[in-house]
């Protein structure tokens, strides 16, 4: 079945620093993908997505990038603030038929900032 | 623009006891999907409810039913309840037309506990 592989957090990183986490995917189909986050005792928030290969997604200086040859969605950040601290779920979406999708999520990465 | 709203935000119900969660689509959004977000897991699909019908449904129990009503709100009830259903409860609604790129929108969640 379809699914999403997370790095397993947390990730601890000082101010400024430089963010990866790691995405990979399994998908029957043409996914599209997306990242959302969810701060704490909230619900998740859209960051950014990409519907195609070779398609990248920003928002807020996040970027990730449609990877169809490695099955990967990395999320990427040149400089972290102690804001950024939260849970980034990777996932996907398919037709379930109908034109109908779900939603398949990662496990999601806590990110955490310090200052 | 209100978006995607839950009620309530927080519950407590005793083990056996039935549990009514309520969600408002985004404003435009025909479709409505219910998630299970365990602690420390990725949201977990449900069911999607469009034209006041289920769809499509994911891999839970018939304890878990829905209802879905003509200005396009969302009900999600749980019967019986045990103690593994403590979760936080999210509602997602999308935008008409069909295909695997549009944007799901979650609203804030339904904390449960179950004791």
């Amino acid at each position: 079945g379809d699914s999403v592989t997370q790095m397993e957090g947390p990730v601890t990183l000082s101010e400024e620093a430089f963010l990866t986490i790691n995405c990979t995917y399994t998908a029957t189909g043409y996914p599209s993908l997306f990242w959302y986050v969810q701060y704490p005792g909230e619900g998740l928030q859209l960051l950014l997505k990409a519907t195609k290969a070779d398609d990248k997604g920003s928002n807020k200086g996040f970027e990730a990038t449609y990877r169809k040859e490695t099955t990967s969605f990395h999320l990427e950040k040149g400089s972290v603030q102690v804001s950024d601290s939260a849970v980034y779920f990777c996932a996907l979406t398919l037709p379930l038929g109908g034109g109908y999708q779900k939603v398949t999520f990662g496990i999601g990465t806590k990110l955490q900032v310090i200052p | 623009d209100a978006g995607v709203t839950q009620s309530p935000t927080h519950l407590i119900k005793t083990r056996g006891q039935q549990v009514t969660l309520r969600c408002s689509p985004k404003s435009g959004h025909d479709t409505v999907s219910w998630y299970q977000q365990a602690l420390g897991q990725g949201p977990q699909f449900i069911f999607q409810y469009y034209e006041e019908e289920e769809r499509q449904r994911g891999n839970f129990p018939d304890r878990f039913s829905g209802h879905q009503f003509p200005n396009y709100s969302s009900e999600l009830n749980v019967n019986a309840l045990l103690l593994g259903d403590s979760a936080l409860y999210l509602c997602a609604s999308s935008s008409p037309g069909r295909g695997s790129g549009n944007t799901i929108y979650f609203g804030e969640g339904s904390w449960l506990t179950v004791v």
